[in-house]
């Protein structure tokens, strides 16, 4: 299972909008409504900010929306905050009932 | 409050062996699937295996045959159990709590290092 693809990096300057991709194939988000999004700091553990392709979870700003078209998966932060600076991480749920994870992107705030 | 805490990382030599443990607390254990995942230093994230609720288990290719994963309903714990150990098996190791397909709980991690 190959890890699907996501751009090393990506940045704005605070209140602009930044969106990430995470493009992968017909056996795993093309097929499947099962795309989550992770926040990872440096040397942290990863905290989930969607789930189920859009779904926020409880405390998780509404600045952070996530969709999907086809094979490819979208985080969008909107209003981007110093703190949002962090690497991103798609994952999805596949047809050999396993997991993948994307390739990471960091988001640089200027 | 909903907590994963890993333990049983350590030094070991190539075609070692290493059982890790991940003890959950602050919810009602049983059902959720359990997710193990990995870092290897400066790399991504890694999806390594997973145990649903009735124990049947999941796991990547480049580990399945090495590792194997159980869970114990009544101590609210799930242990990964690495054999046949590689240098690239060296990662930080975290435990995640499954909800609706996505990690919601994490532990922060325990250190795996294979090395001579």
């Amino acid at each position: 299972q190959s890890a699907l693809t996501q751009p090393p990096s990506v940045s704005g300057s605070p209140g602009q909008s930044v969106t990430i991709s995470c493009t992968g194939t017909s056996s795993d988000i093309g097929n499947y409504n099962r795309v989550s999004w992770y926040q990872q700091p440096p040397g942290t553990a990863p905290k989930l900010m969607i789930y189920e392709v859009s779904s926020r979870p409880s405390g998780v700003p509404d600045r952070f929306s996530g969709s999907k078209s086809g094979n490819t998966a979208s985080l969008t932060i909107s209003g981007l905050q110093a703190e949002d600076e962090a690497d991103y991480f798609c994952v999805s749920y596949t047809s050999s009932d396993t997991y993948v994870f994307g390739t990471g992107t960091k988001v640089t705030v200027l | 409050e909903e907590q994963m805490v890993e333990s049983g990382g350590g030094l070991v030599q190539p075609g070692g062996s290493l059982r890790l443990s991940c003890a959950a607390s602050g919810f009602s254990f049983s059902g959720y699937w359990i997710h193990w995942v990995r870092q290897a230093p400066g790399k991504g994230l890694v999806w390594v295996s997973r145990i649903n609720g009735d124990g049947s288990p999941h796991f990547v290719d480049s580990v399945r045959g090495r590792f194997t994963i159980s869970r114990d309903d009544a101590k609210n714990m799930v242990h990964l159990q690495m054999s046949s150990l590689r240098d690239e098996d060296t990662a930080v190791y975290y435990c995640a709590r499954d909800r609706k397909y996505g990690l919601e709980v994490w532990g922060q991690g325990t250190t795996v290092t294979v090395s001579s």
